[in-house]
């Protein structure tokens, strides 16, 4: 069965310093990953999908098949960052999302 | 702009006494999904519509159901809230989606939080 799992429910980290958020996943097949955020009294929006590969935010994540992980990186956090960011998962056939327990990110200034 | 939107944004029944959650997207969105996110968990998905056909999880209570009339509004229906149903809930549309596609990106409402007493 689809499992994502964020290991860390807090993150606090200084302004200016590098930040990782923690996914790893099980699936047998090939999923998509994601990563959502939440920033406060805002909704849940998507952040970056590996299949674009794109940065967003400054933020990148690469799909580790043979870790079966997706961490979210950061080189220099800001303080507009702070906010849950939810890993999850999608496979082919299925429109629904798994998602992971998230990460509370605080960025320190 | 184009959006989803819950209402209400905070619901209070009490126990046993039915309650309706609606959400409605000017995004013109094939697809609709109702999740349940309790205290410190993860969205978990109850159910979604494909234009009008039904997707129950089959983890989700009987309790729960849903209902489309058009492709604007989806309701979530709790026909007798226990404690337990005490939980934040999502409302999500991403256009059409298939097992011959990419994931479509789903855009998500505020939310409403339901508490039972």
């Amino acid at each position: 069965a689809q499992r994502v799992t964020q290991p860390e429910k807090l993150l606090s980290v200084f302004k200016g310093a590098p930040v990782e958020l923690k996914c790893n996943y099980s699936y047998s097949g090939s999923p998509e990953l994601f990563w959502y955020v939440q920033y406060s009294r805002q909704r849940l929006q998507l952040l970056l999908r590996h299949i674009s590969r794109e940065s967003i935010k400054g933020f990148t994540a690469d799909l580790n098949k043979g870790e079966t992980s997706f961490h979210l990186k950061k080189p220099f956090a800001q303080e507009e960052d702070s906010a849950m960011y939810y890993c999850a998962l999608a496979f082919t056939g299925a429109n629904n999302l798994f998602f992971g327990t998230g990460t509370r990110l605080t960025v320190i200034p | 702009d184009a959006m989803v939107i819950q209402n209400p944004r905070y619901q209070v029944t009490q126990f046993g006494k039915p309650v309706t959650l609606s959400c409605s997207q000017t995004l013109n969105h094939n697809v609709m999904y109702w999740y349940q996110q309790k205290s410190s968990q993860a969205p978990k998905l109850l159910f979604h519509y494909y234009d009008k056909d039904f997707n129950n999880e089959a983890d989700t209570p009987d309790n729960f159901q849903s209902r489309r009339p058009n492709t604007s509004f989806c309701f979530l229906d709790i026909r007798s809230p226990g404690l337990g149903d005490a939980a934040m809930y999502l409302c999500a549309t991403s256009r059409e989606g298939s097992s011959w596609s990419s994931y479509n990106e789903q855009f998500f409402g505020p939310g409403t939080r339901l508490t039972v007493l």
